[in-house]
């Protein structure tokens, strides 16, 4: 079954813990994206890749980082740093720089307790 | 950076009626405009786009409409029915250089709602 693989679904943390949230694609897509999705203020970038061992800041960078050291995989790491870390976390892959569309994964919710 | 602004962020219609979905963008270099639609719990995914060298795009029920002068585009839906309630969300981005990843900056989404 092909696609992006998004994990945990859900996830509990305490003030001050460091979180890993995973993402996995068997599309064969260079290009992955983190975005973060909070109510009324829409998908916001925090990170995108365009290939293996390559990564960029988005809009909302601080407080999170990256790897890339795999093409299948993009994890994302959200540390103590982040201020206001709970939200809905959406990965996603780039079909192609001609076509544009981007592909989603489900998901993961981050609540800090 | 580019600024992409949504209006409205809430809008109810009755089924079978027309919905409309305006967004505008700051950076005139935009030259790429998606829709996504999320419906409840699931993931957003395109339903439609549009480039900066055509004026208008349809596809069934759904059409855009780019105005590049003014710097706005917007989502048409006829005959809307239940199973178009979800959000939307308008995005723009620029090709930075030729195979280049691009970078979307999305809308801050609608909330539509059919009603029967």
């Amino acid at each position: 079954d092909g696609g992006i693989t998004q994990s945990p679904k859900y996830l509990f943390r305490k003030e001050g813990q460091n979180v890993t949230l995973s993402c996995e694609q068997n599309l064969n897509h260079d290009a992955m994206y983190w975005y973060r999705q909070d109510p009324g203020q829409g998908l916001r970038l925090i990170y995108y890749s365009q290939i293996v061992n390559d990564f960029q800041k988005g809009d909302i960078a601080e407080g999170y980082s990256v790897s890339r050291e795999k093409k299948e995989s993009f994890p994302l790491t959200v540390t103590s740093a982040q201020k206001n870390p709970t939200a809905f976390y959406l990965c996603a892959t780039l079909g192609g720089v001609r076509t544009g569309e981007l592909f989603f994964g489900e998901g993961s919710r981050l609540t800090v307790l | 950076g580019e600024n992409v602004e949504q209006h409205p962020s809430t809008l109810s219609v009755q089924e079978g009626d027309s919905a409309v979905i305006k967004c505008t963008y700051s950076d005139s270099a935009s030259n790429y405009f998606p829709w996504y639609k999320q419906e409840l719990g699931k993931r957003p995914q395109l339903i439609i786009d549009i480039r900066s060298n055509v004026g208008e795009k349809k596809d069934q029920r759904i059409a855009v409409t780019l105005n590049k002068t003014a710097k706005h585009f917007s989502l048409h839906i006829t005959e809307t029915q239940p199973e178009d309630s979800a959000v939307y969300f308008c995005a723009a981005s620029i090709e930075v250089r030729a195979g280049s990843a691009r970078q979307l900056t999305f809308g801050s989404g609608t909330q539509l709602t059919v009603l029967p």
